[in-house]
């Protein structure tokens, strides 16, 4: 399995501000993922970070607000911009590993993030 | 458009059994996933079914109906720190996950 790290664990932030969010991979991976995650509900994917190209964003999510870097295969960060309470949640990166058939996805710890 | 459809909340008792539904609507099928996350953690993977049938792994067995867009994941001998939530996602014909809303599963003394 993957070990997945991310920073930080958990911020508190003002309304207005920007936050960056690491994830660090132990193994290089061509493809890194990250969602949302608000109370009680289910993951939402963001966008899918591509090592040396644009990354790819979902339906509702748009490069000005969450602008992604993808230096090399084993790092990403995300940038939550001009945050607003609404921006409250935990920020997950994730890569899938496969293994024969299975492309299953490994996550990182998470990132709590609260927007006063 | 796509669809998860499971359980908001069930609750069991400690050493029972416990079967959490999840059905489907998705475009294309590459498999269906079950995670687990307890709160406050990410979610870590339990399961994956892409053939009709049933996959046991220890107390945890997942089955999947294709025709029917169906899956179950079955939990035996409950144990307290199986409380968590459960979450099925299934991998579209883009290999995009598509996750449900999640089952939280409270486990009783």
């Amino acid at each position: 399995s993957a070990v997945i790290s991310q920073k930080p664990s958990r911020d508190i932030c003002q309304r207005g501000t920007s936050l960056t969010i690491q994830c660090q991979v132990d193994s290089q991976v061509t493809m890194m993922f990250w969602y949302r995650q608000q109370p009680g509900q289910s993951l939402t994917l963001i966008a899918t970070a591509n090592q040396g190209s644009e990354a790819t964003y979902e339906s509702g999510f748009v490069i000005d607000k969450f602008p992604i870097s993808r230096p090399n295969l084993t790092f990403s960060t995300l940038t939550v911009s001009n945050m607003s309470p609404e921006d409250s949640s935990i920020y997950l990166c994730s890569v899938p590993r496969g293994a024969g058939d299975i492309n299953e996805q490994f996550f990182g710890p998470g990132t709590r993030l609260t927007v006063l | 458009g796509q669809n998860i459809d499971q359980p908001t909340e069930m609750t069991a008792t400690e050493g029972a059994i416990v079967q959490i539904n999840c059905t489907y609507q998705t475009s294309g099928f590459n498999g269906l996933f079950w995670y687990q996350q307890h709160a406050g953690e990410a979610p870590t993977f339990l399961s994956y079914n892409v053939l009709d049938g049933l996959e046991e792994k220890g107390r945890f067995s997942s089955f999947l109906s294709r025709s029917k867009g169906y899956s179950y994941l079955l939990l035996k001998e409950l144990q307290m720190k199986d409380s968590a939530s459960y979450l099925c996602a299934v991998m579209d014909s883009n290999y995009q996950l598509i996750w449900g809303a999640g089952t939280k599963l409270i486990i009783k003394p």
